[in-house]
C-alpha cells in the first residue's frame, strides 16, 4: 500500500541553524500539507500546496519557513533560523484531489532545537 | 474563536467496555468532520470520515460516529473496546474553504486496559 515518508525521523539542531525537513508524498498526489504538533499540544496547520504553490498558510507559518517542491518526488519544509519554539513533531500529509478526502499522513520528523 | 474542542483528553477503560469521545466544533456553515487515530509509534490514520448524507457513519475496527449538527457534535463510540484501541485519538475538522485544511482537536489518549 502506497504511503507518506519523512526523513528524518527525528532531527537535533541549534538555535539559529536551517533545517529542511523531507517528505516523499504518495506518488500520484497533487496536495500536499504539513502539520506539526508541539508537545502536549494539538496538531496545528502550517501550510498546503499544489501546483507549485502555496494555497493556505496558517499564521504560524511566518517569513522564517519556506516549502518547496524541488522534484517530481519531494516536499520539503524549510525553516530558516530554529527556534527553541520550533521544536515539535512535523507531519506531511497529500491527497490525490481537492474535493474532500482522507489525508495520508507521514510517520512524522521529531524536531528538536537545543 | 473557530476551534475543535476535545472534552477528555485521558480515558482509561477496561477491554469490553463502551467508549465514547466527544467532539465539539465551533465552526458554522458546512463543514467536513473527521476522526483520526495515532496508535503508539504509528502515523495518524484516518477512522471515519463524515461530509454528508446519513449522521450515523461506520468506520474501521468497529468505530462509529454520530454527527448532531444541532450540537454541533461529532462523538466517536465503539461498543466494546480492545486492548489494540489504545492510542491518540484526534477529532478533525475541514472548514470547506475551498482547500483541505484540517482544524484538529487536541487528542484524546486512551488507555485500554486487558
Amino acid at each position: 500500500e502506497p504511503e507518506v515518508t519523512q526523513t528524518p525521523s527525528h532531527q537535533v539542531t541549534q538555535m539559529g541553524q536551517e533545517v529542511i525537513l523531507r517528505c516523499v508524498p504518495i506518488s500520484n498526489h497533487l496536495y500536499f500539507y504539513w502539520y506539526r504538533q508541539i508537545l502536549g499540544q494539538k496538531v496545528e496547520f502550517l501550510v498546503s500546496f499544489y501546483n507549485n504553490e502555496i494555497s493556505e498558510k496558517s499564521e504560524i507559518f511566518d517569513d522564517q519557513f519556506s516549502v518547496e517542491r524541488p522534484d517530481g518526488s519531494n516536499f520539503t519544509l524549510k525553516i530558516r533560523s530554529t527556534k527553541l519554539e520550533d521544536s515539535a513533531m512535523y507531519f506531511c500529509a497529500s491527497t490525490q484531489r481537492e474535493s474532500i478526502e482522507e489525508q495520508f499522513f507521514g510517520p512524522g520528523t521529531r524536531l528538536t532545537v537545543l | 474563536a473557530q476551534s475543535v474542542s476535545q472534552h477528555n483528553h485521558h480515558v482509561i477503560l477496561s477491554e469490553a467496555a463502551s467508549l465514547e469521545l466527544g467532539c465539539n466544533y465551533s465552526y458554522g456553515g458546512t463543514v467536513n468532520l473527521f476522526w483520526y487515530v495515532q496508535y503508539p509509534g504509528q502515523h495518524l490514520q484516518l477512522l471515519l470520515k463524515y461530509f454528508s448524507g446519513d449522521p450515523l457513519v461506520k468506520g474501521i475496527k468497529g468505530f462509529e460516529a454520530e454527527f448532531i449538527k444541532s450540537k454541533f457534535s461529532f462523538n466517536l463510540r465503539k461498543p466494546s473496546v480492545q486492548w489494540s484501541d489504545t492510542a491518540e485519538y484526534f477529532c478533525a475538522v475541514n472548514p470547506y474553504t475551498g482547500f483541505q485544511k484540517l482544524v484538529f482537536g487536541t487528542g484524546t489518549r486512551l488507555l485500554v486496559s486487558p
